[in-house]
């Protein structure tokens, strides 16, 4: 079966450097999603890592060790509007699509 | 930009009422899912469908029903709506990329 797990929350400081982490459990892997939540709004695409190793894209980071079922993100140079929910997903093997999503990490930036 | 609609921002409705919400997207993605996500709990997956009129039960379909007679639309129907049926309802679309794209959510209110 798939199982994800995240810490639940977590506090920084603006400015400061944080990892999110995430450790999934799946029958088949096709690779991990992240994806940024603000309050009351719909979740938008972050990153999508297939292969190990880190893929950077602004402040935002993302870094998949396949071999130990782990990930995670890093945000640097922490901004106020970074406040928001983080949600770590995998694909159900199967052709339907299926997202099997964590239950997301609230992360508050503080000044 | 792939864009993906929901009927209505903020709905309220009475214990009983049958309740209809829609989303529909334009990017021609042939899977198509609904989701509730309640403080604590995360992304439920109520039902999702990977073709026209193709559905699947998710994780708590419980009390619900869809409808998906053209590709773009999906529609997700409350029988008789009741209080613990209050939630925000996300809808999302995928293609055979998995990630999912995410309409902005329409927070029902049953009273």
């Amino acid at each position: 079966g798939q199982n994800i797990d995240q810490p639940t929350e977590m506090t920084a400081t603006e400015g400061a450097i944080v990892q999110i982490n995430c450790t999934y459990q799946t029958s088949g892997f096709n690779g991990l999603f992240w994806y940024q939540q603000h309050a009351g709004e719909a979740p938008t695409f972050l990153s999508y890592n297939v292969l190990d190793g880190l893929e950077e894209k602004g402040r935002f980071s993302s870094f998949l060790s396949r071999s130990k079922g782990y990930s995670y993100l890093l945000l640097k140079e922490l901004q106020m509007k970074d406040s928001a929910s983080y949600l770590c997903a995998v694909p159900v093997p199967s052709n339907t699509g299926k997202l099997i999503f964590g239950q997301g990490t609230t992360l508050q930036v503080k000044p | 930009d792939v864009k993906v609609t929901q009927s209505s921002r903020y709905l309220v409705k009475r214990t009983g009422e049958k309740v209809f919400l829609e989303c529909v997207q334009d990017m021609d993605h042939e899977n198509m899912f609904w989701y509730r996500q309640d403080p604590g709990l995360g992304l439920r997956l109520i039902y999702f469908s990977y073709d026209v009129k193709m559905k699947e039960k998710g994780d708590i379909p419980e009390g619900y029903s869809v409808s998906r007679e053209k590709k773009e639309r999906f529609s997700l129907i409350l029988e008789s709506a009741s209080t613990n049926q209050t939630s925000m309802y996300l809808c999302a679309s995928s293609s055979d990329s998995y990630e999912q794209y995410f309409g902005p959510g329409t927070r029902l209110t049953v009273t």
